[in-house]
């Protein structure tokens, strides 16, 4: 059974508009959670990589949360653009080893329309 | 771009077939991670390979083996290939001791 668990699974939104998509996760203990951009066919990107010690990370128009106690993140993504449509995946290392055994989540795939 | 190059870009093999996928990581990346990546899904942890030595593997069998060489570069094998293993392969490399991982372009594998 998959430890991450995204929501929703696909996403539809208007160019300029918030959204807000959510992970949880029952890993544990964990070392770090990260987000990561994929585009269709292409290799994922980091977006913000948070350590369990960390509530929330910027990165431009993106920003993710975390709640340690919940088992929860989200990533929240401001003034929406065409350019973001892509996949979004959560993912948690559930080690300190810092990249081993990464668990993914099976993605958010979000479309900006005009 | 990350700076991991894969290859090839896309592949066609017949069941029963063995193939061979490569991955360039950036100079001092001695970390790299292969992933499965179905369709539609997020990818899943295939095996690691730290200094040229195996150290860690997901749940994929035998047939899945890899190496990996002191030039950064490294090698994804899977003999008896089956329909199902038809997907996205991509190659992570990382520095010693830090979190974040570069991912490569992918292979796109399919067998018929």
């Amino acid at each position: 059974k998959n430890q991450v668990e995204q929501s929703p699974q696909s996403l539809i939104i208007l160019e300029g508009k918030n959204c807000t998509l959510q992970c949880n996760y029952t890993v544990s203990p964990f070392s770090n959670l990260r987000w990561y951009k994929q585009d269709t066919g292409r290799g994922p990107v980091s977006l913000t990589i948070m350590t369990f010690s960390e509530n929330t990370k910027s990165n431009g128009r993106y920003t993710a949360t975390l709640d340690a106690d919940t088992k929860q993140s989200s990533l929240h993504i401001t003034a929406s653009q065409l350019s973001d449509s892509a996949s979004y995946i959560c993912v948690v290392s559930p080690t300190n080893n810092a990249g081993n055994m990464l668990t993914f989540g099976g993605g958010t795939r979000l479309m900006v329309k005009p | 771009e990350t700076g991991v190059t894969q290859s090839p870009t896309h592949l066609i093999k017949t069941r029963g077939q063995q193939v061979t996928l490569r991955c360039s990581s950036q100079s001092g990346h001695n970390t790299v991670s292969w992933y499965q990546q179905a369709l539609g899904q997020g990818p899943q942890f295939i095996f690691q390979y730290y200094r040229e030595e195996e150290n860690g593997r997901g749940n994929f069998p035998p047939r899945f083996s890899g190496l990996q060489f002191p030039n950064y570069s490294s090698e994804l094998n899977v003999n008896a290939l089956e329909l199902d293993d038809s997907a996205l392969y991509l190659c992570a490399s990382r520095e010693d001791r830090n979190y974040e991982q570069y991912f490569g372009p992918g292979t796109r594998l399919t067998v018929t």
